[in-house]
C-alpha cells in the first residue's frame, strides 16, 4: 500500500493568491482527517469526514478555508485567498472508521509570501 | 473535553541510557490513547495505542507505554535509547465513540552519541 499521498509536497504563493492542497487516503479507510501544523499552535485538527461526509469543521479557522471529499479516494483542502499566517505544514490522515489509528501523510509544507 | 499535556519540551539522553517522555491526559470516560513520532520532514508516525486490557503497552522500535488510571498517566519509554530515535513524540486522546484525537504540543527527544 502506498499510503496517505498529498501533493504538492511544497507549495510556494503569493498572498491573495487560491492554493489548493490535495489528498488520497488509504484504500479502504473511510475516514480523513486535514490537520495544520506550526511551531506557534503545533498540531490542529481542521476538518474530518466519515464517508465523504464533514462531521466536524469546528478547526477550520475561517471562510477562506473549504475542504470537500467528493469520493472515497480524494480530498482537497482549499484556501481563498491565502495570508501569510497560513504558511504552515498541512497533514492529510486516514483511518478506518471506528478505529482510531490514524495514517498520516508525509505533508504539505506552504510558504505565503 | 478531552486534553493531552506534554510537560516537557525537549528531553535529552545519552545513548544506551533508558528514556521516558511523559504525557497526561484528561477525558471523560475510558480513554484511548496513542503515542505517535514525527521525524523532520515527515509526517506522523503510530507507534503505539492503549484501549483496553494490559496497562503495559508494546509499540514500534522497542518502544512501550505505561497505563496508569490513578494518575491519568501514559508515559513512553525505552530501555536503551537509539540516536535514531531522536524525533519529535507526540500524546494523543480520545474517547469511546469518538474519532477526533487530540494531541499534544509535542516533546523533542534528543539522544546523543
Amino acid at each position: 500500500d502506498a499510503g496517505v499521498i498529498q501533493s504538492p509536497r511544497h507549495e510556494v504563493t503569493e498572498m491573495g493568491q487560491e492554493v489548493t492542497l490535495r489528498c488520497k487516503p488509504i484504500s479502504g479507510h473511510n475516514s480523513l482527517f486535514w490537520y495544520r501544523q506550526t511551531m506557534m499552535r503545533g498540531l490542529e485538527l481542521l476538518i474530518y469526514f466519515n464517508n465523504n461526509v464533514p462531521i466536524d469543521d469546528s478547526g477550520m479557522p475561517e471562510d477562506r478555508f473549504s475542504a470537500k471529499m467528493p469520493n472515497a479516494s480524494f480530498s482537497t483542502l482549499k484556501i481563498q485567498p491565502s495570508e501569510p499566517r497560513d504558511s504552515a505544514v498541512y497533514f492529510c490522515a486516514s483511518s478506518l472508521h471506528g478505529d482510531n489509528e490514524q495514517f498520516f501523510g508525509p505533508g504539505t509544507r506552504l510558504t505565503v509570501l | 473535553a478531552q486534553s493531552v499535556a506534554q510537560p516537557e519540551d525537549q528531553v535529552k539522553v545519552a545513548e544506551g541510557n533508558p528514556l521516558t517522555v511523559k504525557c497526561t491526559y484528561s477525558v471523560s470516560g475510558n480513554p484511548y490513547l496513542f503515542w505517535y513520532v514525527q521525524y523532520p520532514n515527515r509526517g506522523l508516525q503510530f507507534l503505539l495505542k492503549y484501549i483496553t486490557g494490559d496497562n503495559l503497552v508494546k509499540g514500534s522500535y522497542g518502544f512501550e507505554a505505561e497505563f496508569n488510571k490513578s494518575q491519568t498517566s501514559f508515559h513512553l519509554k525505552k530501555p536503551s535509547a537509539l540516536v535514531s530515535d531522536s524525533a519529535l513524540y507526540f500524546c494523543a486522546v480520545t474517547r469511546t465513540g469518538f474519532q477526533k484525537l487530540v494531541f499534544g504540543t509535542g516533546t523533542r527527544l534528543l539522544v546523543s552519541p
